[in-house]
């Protein structure tokens, strides 16, 4: 079946420092969403990216859809001790209401 | 407006037993999933629901989980008889009908099987 490979797998930074993260699959999607998880809550949609190339900002957030739209990524700068959590992209294929999701980033700020 | 609401929050049980899981997704929103996430995996699709109807279900596990939406609007998802691999925590989310309507999660449910 279809999968998300989500890299890293996890990531220990100074605060302050840039963060990247991405995702890539072998199969073609048509919506790339981001999201993050804080501990016992549920995932946060962060951003949503519809178009293959679309470069989209949300504050510190930039997430990028591929051109070839298999792949993704997310970029958090200056990062700070609240953007601890897991990070989580999601994608969406044509024809389909079924979005896959990787395994995470997840993410520790070390002040 | 009132996000995807899920109970309980947690559960325990033991293996053999029967749980059931509810969520009520944000009003209005024709499209009810349910997920799962194993420790450190992925979060797994389960099935999804376009107001009362089934319209995916190729992600339940076995014929041991039994997910409903009566009338379109909440949705149970029940497990009987629960197995130890069953733990993980169960999340719910709802969309919109548009293309660009995104999925908004709930807290999850934490089962654990003993």
């Amino acid at each position: 079946g279809q999968q998300l490979n989500q890299s890293p797998q996890s990531m220990f930074i100074q605060e302050g420092e840039d963060v990247s993260m991405n995702c890539t699959s072998s199969s073609i999607f048509n919506t790339w969403l981001w999201y993050k998880q804080d501990p016992g809550e549920g995932p946060v949609l962060l951003i949503a990216l519809y178009k293959a190339g679309e470069l989209t900002s949300n504050g510190r957030l930039t997430a990028q859809f591929g051109i070839t739209r298999k792949d993704s990524f997310l970029n958090i700068s200056a990062s700070i001790p609240s953007d601890v959590g897991i990070y989580f992209c999601a994608g969406l294929t044509s024809g389909t209401y079924k979005y896959i999701f990787g395994t995470g980033t997840r993410l520790k700020v070390l002040a | 407006e009132a996000g995807v609401t899920q109970f309980p929050s947690h559960s325990v049980i033991e293996k053999g037993q029967t749980v059931t899981l509810r969520c009520d997704p944000i009003s209005g929103h024709d499209n009810l999933y349910w997920y799962r996430r194993v420790m450190g995996k992925e979060i797994k699709f389960l099935l999804h629901f376009v107001k009362e109807s089934k319209q995916d279900e190729s992600g339940m596990p076995n014929n041991r989980f039994l997910a409903e939406r009566t009338g379109g609007t909440y949705s149970t998802l029940k497990v009987q008889p629960a197995e130890l691999e069953d733990s993980g925590v169960y999340f719910c989310a709802s969309s919109g009908s548009s293309f660009y309507s995104p999925l908004h999660f709930g807290n999850g449910t934490r089962l654990t099987v003993t």
